[in-house]
């Protein structure tokens, strides 16, 4: 079984710019969270989708958006890029049931999107 | 301050030593107390999960949670090299946002 996959591995922007990072879900899991992870803070939840729908948004500026389709790939988007949003940005696939990941389905977290802003 | 702390290390320690990884936290909300693995270059992995207080066992891990004192710890026996990695503590009340700590790197050594 496929595990989650996220395009592109590797970006690097320059500030003022926006990018686009990818999510494909494994398959049968309609939820799809995002996470950024960067030495300073650790790992912080952006928001959450389940069957094209935001269940849940973290504490980030409007700059930081997504999306979900109805094959349940998602993708986020970060306009107006500052230094400080470099980061490894991950996407975590679930079942999506009621009540959270535990004990209904683990979180899958992909390898992530690893981007710098220059 | 986050509402999860965890030492971030590093701790390095020989072939076959008892391992304890600790985290504390702040909302006396959270009901689900999480382990997570990531090796270098990856996603983060399940390792165990609880739900309250008290201890579970898998093998030669055990996770334990005092709600009373809002500390979590992660104790790997007779550990291998194969588990050097960023070891994260993760909660949740409900629903997906999960709360990480930011992770203690763990070096095993042959």
């Amino acid at each position: 079984k496929a595990g989650v996959t996220q395009t592109p591995r590797y970006l690097i922007k320059t500030r003022g710019q926006q990018v686009t990072l990818s999510c494909s879900p494994i398959s049968g899991h309609r939820s799809v969270s995002w996470y950024q992870q960067t030495p300073g803070q650790g790992l912080q939840f952006l928001f959450e989708y389940f069957s094209e729908t935001q269940r849940n948004k973290g504490n980030f500026p409007g700059r930081f958006s997504g999306r979900q389709f109805s094959n349940s790939r998602s993708e986020m988007n970060v306009s107006t890029l500052e230094l400080g949003d470099s980061a490894l940005y991950l996407c975590a696939s679930s079942l999506g049931l009621a009540g959270g990941p535990i004990p209904s389905g683990e979180l899958f977290f992909g390898e992530g999107s690893r981007l710098t802003v220059l | 301050q986050k509402e999860v702390e965890q030492d971030p290390g590093p701790l390095s320690v020989p072939e076959g030593a008892i391992v304890s990884l600790n985290c504390t936290y702040s909302n006396s909300a959270f009901q689900y107390f999480m382990w997570y693995r990531q090796y270098s270059r990856k996603g983060p992995e399940l390792l165990m999960y609880t739900y309250s207080s008290g201890n579970k066992e898998d093998g030669r891990f055990t996770a334990q949670v005092d709600k009373s004192s809002k500390y979590i710890s992660l104790f790997i026996r007779d550990s291998q090299p194969s588990d050097s990695a960023t070891y994260l503590c993760a909660m949740i009340v409900s629903g997906y946002a999960l709360n990480f700590g930011k992770g203690t790197s763990l070096l095993v050594t042959p």
